[in-house]
């Protein structure tokens, strides 16, 4: 089975701070994704990367950036966290089919 | 631009009732249809996927769903629910234009069943 694994289930961080959240997957997928997910919005798009060093700018990507070095590895970084990216942030990876999610990160900004 | 709409943002439906969860999109071109699930504090979960083939796909614990391209709907059924399937539900479509196959979701429709 795919497994993809986000490294922080619940985090609370501070209005400014940089944030890092980190995603891997096993299935050596060439397609990794990071989403936002707010009640009543469903899920929406911040960025994804269709390979090692590509990315590709989803629906909502202000206040977002993201790094892939490697191909299992797929980073979401919040530049300068404010009280508006507090949310459920959920990662997934595919390739030619489904997408496959880790289980969310819970973040709350404070 | 594809974009998928989820007709019910909530579905009370008693045990052992049928169901049927909305969905339809829009694209412009060949398209690729999913429902995914979502327990509480979860991620998600795949349920059924549409790809090519048979228009009506079943998952393995008794949901289908039917692909109908002239109405543009991937609604999903159960004839007989459980409590156990109290979640929130979520369609999306995928076209896989260029090298990134983008999933687009619907803001999902939470079924809750009760006894």
């Amino acid at each position: 089975d795919v497994k993809v694994t986000q490294s922080s289930r619940y985090l609370v961080k501070r209005t400014g701070e940089k944030v890092f959240l980190e995603c891997v997957q096993d299935m050596d997928h060439e397609n990794m994704f990071w989403y936002r997910q707010d009640p009543g919005l469903g899920l929406r798009l911040i960025y994804f990367s269709y390979d090692v060093k590509m990315k590709e700018k989803g629906d909502i990507p202000e206040g977002y950036s993201v790094s892939r070095e490697k191909k299992e590895r797929f980073s979401l970084i919040l530049e300068s966290a404010s009280t508006n990216q507090t949310s459920m942030y959920l990662c997934a990876s595919s390739f030619r089919g489904p997408a496959f999610f880790g289980q969310g990160t819970r973040l709350t900004v404070v | 631009a594809q974009s998928v709409t989820q007709l019910d943002s909530q579905v009370p439906v008693f045990e052992e009732a049928p169901v049927e969860l909305r969905c339809n999109y829009s694209s412009s071109v060949s398209v690729y249809l999913f429902w995914y699930v979502q327990y509480p504090n979860q991620g998600l979960q795949l349920l059924l996927k549409y790809l090519s083939g048979s228009t009506l796909v079943e998952s393995i614990n008794g949901f289908e769903a039917e692909f109908n391209k002239s109405q543009t709907s991937f609604h999903l059924r159960k004839p007989s629910v459980h409590i156990s399937d109290t979640a929130e539900y979520f369609c999306a479509v995928s076209d896989w234009a260029g090298t990134a196959s983008k999933l687009t979701f619907g803001t999902g429709t939470r079924l809750q069943v009760t006894l």
